[in-house]
This record gives C-alpha cells, structure tokens and sequence, in this order.
C-alpha cells in the first residue's frame, strides 16, 4: 500500500529564516512519481516539483529545494530565506506509474506553514 | 501550458438539491481524469478515477449512487452529487492526465455548501 507522512502538522517561522518541510513515503512500486504541491488560502493547489524514483538528484529552484533520499525514502523540502507570501499548506504526494502515465496521487496531510513578519 | 477549468468554482444550495461540478481539459485531451474532495483543515482524498468512454472506479467508502461522474468527451467530465446534505459540503478538484510523461494539472477547485 501507497502511504505518504507529513509528521509536521504545522510551522512558524520568522521571515527569512530556513525552513524545511519532512515528507517521509512508502511504497511497494520500484517505478513511482513524488510531488509538492502548495494550496495558498485561495485553495488551488499550485505545483511544484515532480520527481521520478530513479532520479534522485536534489533539486534547487531559486529559494526552494529538495532532497530526496530513497535510502530514507524520504522527500524533504526546504524553503530559503521564507517570506510572507509563503505561508499556505504544503503537501507531499506520491503516485505510481500505470502504463508510463502517472497514476492516481495519494496526499500527505499536509503542513501548515506560517511565516511570521 | 496544459490547463484545466473547474466550473462552478462556489456552490451554496440547499439541502436536497443536486449539484453538477465541470472539470474541462482546455488546452488537451484526457482519457483520465481524477476527482479529489477536501475537508476543511485536512487532505485531498481520492474519489473516484474517471475514464474515458467507460464507468468510473470509485475509492472504498465512496457511494458512486451518491457522487455520478461521466466522462463523456476526452475534455470533460462531470461529478454531480445528488441529494446533498451539509455533510457533503467540502472542496471538489480534479484533475486531467495529458500526454505520457506529463504531471496531472488540478483544475481549481469547487467550494460545495449545502445549507
């Protein structure tokens, strides 16, 4: 079974402190696609990374980064110099591959991030 | 970029009415497309995975007399809760599955009361 654990259910940090968001998965798929999405207060989810299981370079875009760790099976994200503007909720999904397409995402519970001014 | 378009994106209606919610692929086609609902403060959970030309698969503990979805068209398809009660009131998003290789993209959601 496809699981995915946000332990954090909620943050505060000072503005432009360093935060990173835990996102710990299990899964029995070898080929699997891992997600962060944003959902501002507004409600839509707002993508932003997608990561293939056999690709486990970190990735960094511009303030945000990740680290994936399949030793771990871990997906942290970490969030530079926050800002106001970042505080939403942030979650971690995963879903396997079907016939070289994603398949349904099975979400985190989500972290509520707040960034104090 | 590929885009999808949920309409209506509020509903407020009384207890006892239907409601039809649209999930459009504008800009591609989408055999697949997947319902999610979202209480308040916590997580998108799946409802039901929407396939082209064929009969919806419905997660366990969801009622597919309750939650009919069609997926007529390879750019639309439709969820419409009948009979709704205020324990139905949540956030209704799908999302559409594009070219082989490309991510799911959410449509923006359906914020659903029922007074």
């Amino acid at each position: 079974a496809q699981k995915v654990t946000q332990a954090q259910t909620e943050i505060s940090v000072v503005e432009k402190e360093d935060v990173t968001l835990d996102c710990v998965y299990e899964t029995r798929d070898t080929t699997y696609y891992l997600f962060w999405y944003k959902q501002p207060p507004s409600g839509e989810l707002v993508f932003l990374i997608r990561r293939n299981s056999f690709d486990e370079q970190n990735e960094i875009s511009g303030r945000y980064s990740w680290n994936f760790q399949k030793s771990t099976s871990s997906f942290n994200f970490t969030i530079t110099a926050s800002q106001v503007v970042d505080s939403a909720v942030y979650f971690c999904a995963l879903s396997a591959e079907y016939g070289n397409r994603d398949d349904k995402i099975i979400f985190g519970k989500g972290t509520r991030l707040h960034i104090l001014p | 970029g590929a885009v999808v378009s949920q309409h209506p994106s509020r509903v407020i209606c009384k207890s006892g009415t239907s409601v039809k919610i649209e999930c459009r692929s504008l800009d591609f086609q989408a055999t697949t497309m997947f319902w999610y609902r979202q209480f308040p403060k916590q997580s998108l959970m799946l409802m039901a995975t929407s396939n082209e030309g064929s009969k919806a698969t419905y997660e366990q503990g969801v009622e597919k007399d309750k939650f009919l979805i069609n997926h007529a068209s390879l750019t639309l398809s439709t969820l419409t809760v009948t009979s709704a009660h205020p324990e139905d009131s949540s956030f209704y998003i799908c999302s559409a599955l594009p070219y082989r290789g490309q991510p799911q993209h959410f449509g923006d959601g359906t914020r659903l009361s029922i007074l």
